[in-house]
């Protein structure tokens, strides 16, 4: 009930494409879900986020796409470029709740 | 501000030994968290304060794992009688509340039980 199933694990992306990332979420209590990035030795760091009241938000190159009756939402980066390479977690938490769960990570290459 | 700060960044220690991480979170943020991420794993929830109680421990995480956050400022995390299994990245974040944002992260303390 409280797993985010992410996917791909990895992701290997040209320069100036398109990456995407995809999470699936089971429990319907959740209402906020954000994406965060992560570099070796650093601790994840806040991309972008999303509610289910809207189905899309975009900020800069970084996009979230929402499918509330398919629990299922996704990040989408346009013209990757090679500083994207990082790893990528979906997270999901509920309004009332403290703690958010996060998918296992998606580690992104982006080749120049 | 300069962010969450956590203390010390790299910790080894021999199995069975005490260890004692610390956590400074954003001044104004009242709700501070630990979380734990092994390698190729999201991170884990371990726990979470709001001001100086805490409200919700995992249940995974063993009575030997203990954390304080008196006064509602920076907050602890021990581990008692270190396992090779406790050998992860500890990770502290702190936001505003529940729902309104997301988390500020720390660097983490990455742990070594040899």
């Amino acid at each position: 009930q409280q797993q985010v199933k992410q996917s791909p694990q990895s992701l290997i992306v040209q320069k100036g494409g398109i990456s995407i990332i995809n999470c699936a979420y089971e429990n319907t209590a959740f209402d906020y879900f954000p994406w965060y990035q992560q570099f070796p030795g650093k601790g994840p760091a806040l991309l972008i986020a999303i509610r289910p009241d809207v189905s899309e938000k975009k900020e800069g190159r970084f996009t979230i796409s929402f499918n509330k009756s398919a629990k299922q939402f996704s990040l989408h980066i346009m013209d990757s470029q090679p500083g994207d390479s990082a790893t990528y977690f979906c997270a999901a938490s509920g309004t009332n709740a403290g703690k958010s769960t996060f998918g296992d990570g998606t580690t992104l290459t982006v080749k120049p | 501000d300069t962010g969450v700060s956590q203390d010390p960044r790299h910790k080894i220690t021999k199995r069975g030994q005490n260890v004692t991480f610390r956590c400074d979170p954003i001044s104004e943020h009242n709700r501070l968290y630990w979380y734990r991420q092994t390698l190729g794993q999201g991170p884990e929830f371990l726990t979470y304060f709001q001001n100086e109680a805490q409200l919700e421990k995992s249940r995974l995480l063993s009575d030997r794992f203990s954390a304080e956050r008196p006064k509602g400022s920076f907050s602890t995390l021990e581990i008692q009688r270190t396992e090779q299994g406790d050998s992860a990245m500890y990770l502290c974040a702190s936001n505003r509340g529940a729902g309104v944002d997301g988390y500020t992260f720390g660097s983490g303390t990455r742990l070594t039980v040899v």
